[in-house]
This record gives structure tokens, C-alpha cells and sequence, in this order.
């Protein structure tokens, strides 16, 4: 079946404004990640959800950053107000539970003017 | 808490040459250990996990790795580089139990000609 895809593949934005970005995982996933790769750099945990709930949000750089799961599907990370530290590669994983291998999609590359 | 470090940004090997990456853990329990490999303007693909099953673990595309808990290392091997291994590698630790994967900054490997 498809794998992990993620949409937009870029968006460049102007400081101060919103951004949404979007994550369709394996179908049948139940748990699913975000992490962020910063250029040069690896990737940090942002948070993750089993269903649509998010446990544990301390990954979250700042209270600028939000994310929802509906259901078992579809994901949005949100970032409000961004900053030029944003910039960075969004990474999307999904795996069939917690603890498994995860599984990564291409990634959402945000530059922020 | 888990951490990754990765010795060497940057690896340049020729064509039929041995690769080595190198990965040291720390984790408080015994770990889940990852390779990552990272294409041009791809997502992250799993090379081969070690989940305390054998030592020595084989994946795709003829990559290795063997598990020392002595030395609390994981490093990633190929007997003979091939021009398509050119990517950017990371390693990646959890503690099995945890929903989230701590990487290493990541290895840039070249291949000669």
C-alpha cells in the first residue's frame, strides 16, 4: 500500500504568518510522530499520538505549536506566528503501534522569509 | 533518557571500498538501536534494527550492524561501497517501551569513483 505522505513538500511563508502542515500516514497506523531536522542537524521528537490522542507534548518548541489527529488518520502540525527558526524540515512517521518501526514520509520543507 | 552520538559528519569512501559508521548509545535500559538512511530530497528509510534478538544484524542493501553492549556501540557497515550508497545515514536509539526515537546528528557519506 502507500506509504507516508505528507503535504505541502514545501511552503515557504513570511514571518508572522500561520502555517499547516499535513500528514497522512499508513493506513491502519494507529501511533504516529513529528519530528523536525533543522539543516546540519538530526531529527527531534515533537510529539506523537496513538489514535488521536497526544500524550505527551513536551517535544513542542513553544506554545506557537499545536498539532490534532482525527481519528486514526489524517494529522495537522500547526504553527502559528512563525519565526525564521522554524525553518526546518517537518518529518511525519506512522507505525502499526507504539514501539514499533516507524516509518517516515518525505518530509514538508518550511522556510520562513 | 536515550541519546545517539555519531563520530564523523562526513565520510568519503571509493567505489568497492569498506564503509563504517560509527554510533555510540547511552540508554538506562536495554535499547532499541536504528539506521536510518536518508536519500537526496527523500524521506528516511530503515536500513536494519537491533531488537535484542541477535548481536549482529543484517538489512537492505548489504549493511550490517553489530551490537557491543560493552562499548555501548551500534556501527553500521558495508564490506563494499557502491556509488548508490551515497546519503546521509542516522542513527537512532529508543528504550522499546517509548514512543519516540532520540537520533544522532547524522553521517554524510561519499562515494568515489
Amino acid at each position: 500500500g502507500a506509504g507516508v505522505s505528507q503535504s505541502p513538500s514545501n511552503k515557504v511563508t513570511e514571518k508572522g504568518k500561520d502555517v499547516e502542515l499535513r500528514c497522512d500516514p499508513i493506513s491502519g497506523h494507529t501511533a504516529l510522530y513529528w519530528y523536525r531536522q533543522r539543516l546540519g542537524q538530526g531529527l527531534e521528537f515533537l510529539i506523537y499520538f496513538q489514535g488521536n490522542s497526544a500524550p505527551d507534548k513536551s517535544g513542542l518548541p513553544s506554545d506557537r505549536f499545536s498539532a490534532e489527529r482525527t481519528g486514526e488518520s489524517v494529522s495537522t502540525l500547526t504553527i502559528q506566528r512563525t519565526q525564521q527558526e522554524d525553518s526546518a524540515v517537518y518529518l511525519c512517521a506512522s507505525s502499526p503501534r507504539l514501539a514499533n518501526t516507524q516509518y517516515f514520509g518525505p518530509g514538508t520543507r518550511l522556510t520562513v522569509l | 533518557a536515550q541519546s545517539v552520538t555519531q563520530l564523523g559528519s562526513h565520510v568519503s569512501v571509493s567505489e568497492g571500498a569498506l564503509v563504517l559508521l560509527r554510533c555510540n548509545y547511552s540508554s538506562s535500559v536495554p535499547p532499541y538501536l536504528f539506521w536510518y538512511v536518508q536519500y537526496p530530497n527523500q524521506g528516511l528509510q530503515l536500513l536494519l534494527k537491533y531488537t535484542s534478538a541477535a548481536t549482529l544484524v543484517k538489512g537492505i542493501n548489504g549493511f550490517e550492524a553489530e551490537f557491543k553492549k560493552s562499548e555501548t556501540s551500534f556501527h553500521l557497515t558495508k564490506p563494499s561501497a557502491h556509488m548508490s550508497d551515497a546519503a546521509e545515514y542516522f542513527c537512532a536509539v529508543s528504550d522499546g517501551n517509548d514512543y519516540k526515537l532520540s537520533f544522532g546528528a547524522g553521517t554524510t557519506v561519499t562515494v568515489r569513483a
